[in-house]
């Protein structure tokens, strides 16, 4: 079976620190990646997606992703984080029969 | 244009009982879906459909029923309430199931049962 491996379930940055998420997935056939963004208490909201192209994707709040075909990775990165970044942050993807499949979340967790 | 509203955002069932939890799209996106979230299992498919008229399951649709009546409204409903469902349920829409299309959601809805 498919599977997205979020390695870290927690991590803790200082504020205005860069941070990488990291997103393992086992599917040799890829077909879109996503990071999506949960706030305390809300729903998920797209930060940013890989469709095809350029495989360093830039997305909203500062964030990017680099796909790495050869290493099946797709890790979310911010070269300075602020306290409002603090959320719980998903990687999917959506393999070649078009099933999403879901990480566990990484909680990003900003330090004053 | 208000996206995916989903209702209630809170609520407590008694073992045993049913209920629904409702969920609207103004986006004419013809696929819908409700997913489950769990501490550390990240999002787990119930069900979805496709369009009006066409479920299916997802990865854990014991204990849960859909219908998809029109292309805005995607009801979920708990048959007989267990702890075990004890969650926070996410309604979700896309245009379509097959392309990148951004997924949008709804803010969420908390269910506890005792």
């Amino acid at each position: 079976a498919q599977s997205v491996t979020q390695l870290d379930s927690q991590v803790p940055v200082f504020e205005e620190a860069p941070v990488e998420l990291r997103c393992n997935y086992s599917s040799s056939v890829s077909v879109y990646l996503f990071w999506y963004v949960q706030y305390p208490n809300q729903g998920l909201q797209l930060l940013l997606k890989y469709l095809s192209g350029s495989t360093l994707v830039k997305g909203i709040n500062g964030f990017e992703a680099e796909f790495n075909k050869s290493q099946t990775s797709f890790h979310l990165r911010k070269p300075s984080v602020h306290i409002s970044d603090t959320a719980e942050y998903f990687c999917a993807v959506k393999d070649s029969n078009y099933q999403l499949i879901w990480g566990a979340g990484t909680k990003l967790i900003i330090k004053p | 244009n208000a996206g995916v509203t989903q209702t209630p955002k809170f609520q407590v069932l008694k073992t045993g009982q049913s209920m629904t939890l409702q969920c609207a799209q103004d986006m004419n996106h013809e696929y819908m879906s409700w997913y489950r979230q769990d501490p550390g299992m990240g999002l787990r498919l119930i069900h979805y459909s496709v369009g009006a008229g066409i479920t299916d399951q997802g990865e854990v649709p014991n204990g849960y029923n859909v219908s998809r009546s029109t292309t805005e409204d995607f009801p979920l409903r708990l048959l007989s309430a267990a702890p075990s469902q004890t969650s926070v349920y996410f309604c979700a829409s896309s245009p379509d199931r097959f392309s990148g299309n951004t997924i949008y959601f709804g803010e969420g809805s908390w269910l506890t049962v005792v």
